[in-house]
């Protein structure tokens, strides 16, 4: 499976947008980029998808490169509740049952 | 709206003895997975069923086995529980095996075997 590449923390504050970079220089033409976030004590929850174009969702944007080697998740104003582990990763080839290989991801901090 | 179900939600176990964590979804879902998550660590795959009826290893499935009961529930049986498998363990689903749909996630089964 295509690794990804995330820093392993970055800061906000509330209320200004937050950018979170991740570098997949290995990805395949079919692999889908996903992400996820991991509140305290709870399972991750779905955040955004997207193949090629940029895409847009109630709770983020996703710009994704041109080449498609690197993206990124954009949180427009970022609230207290938005820290938590920030998880990119490429989807697996459903030959192998589409299965999420996760990273160590972002630990995103907000500060009020 | 209850999404992706799991019991227990804390278990004690000693080493040597057996276990099975339950997971249960009502959303109608044909894929499932179980994976497990260590300290300061992401989550990795221990097993997964993509439809009623077949199973596969992932990552880690040593130690491990699982059971696809029918589509709603999908098991995850410890046989002789050991240290190393102390974790949290979630399970997910989601619609089907394509790539580009998202995994539902439960709150976890956090397991500690002294």
């Amino acid at each position: 499976d295509a690794k990804t590449t995330q820093p392993n923390s970055m800061e906000s504050n509330e209320e200004e947008p937050v950018h979170l970079p991740c570098n997949h220089s290995t990805i395949s033409g079919t692999d889908y980029i996903h992400w996820y976030r991991q509140l305290p004590s709870q399972g991750p929850e779905y955040v955004i998808h997207g193949l090629t174009s940029n895409v847009n969702n109630r709770m983020a944007s996703l710009a994704i490169a041109e080449d498609r080697k690197s993206s990124t998740l954009i949180l427009h104003r970022a609230t207290l509740r938005d820290a938590a582990v920030y998880y990119c990763i490429l989807g697996a080839s459903e030959t192998s049952g589409s299965r999420l290989t996760f990273g160590e991801g972002t630990q995103l901090t907000v500060n009020p | 709206n209850a999404g992706v179900t799991q019991t227990p939600k804390f278990q004690v176990l000693k080493t040597g003895q057996s276990m099975t964590l339950q997971c249960a979804q009502d959303m109608n879902h044909n894929s499932m997975y179980w994976y497990r998550q260590d300290p300061g660590m992401g989550l990795r795959l221990i097993y997964y069923s993509a439809s009623e009826g077949t199973t596969d290893k992932g990552e880690v499935p040593n130690g491990y086995n699982v059971s696809r009961l029918n589509k709603r529930e999908f098991s995850l049986r410890l046989e002789s529980a050991a240290p190393s498998q102390t974790s949290v363990y979630f399970c997910a689903s989601k619609t089907g095996v394509y790539s580009n749909q998202p995994q539902h996630f439960g709150d976890g089964t956090r397991l500690s075997i002294l």
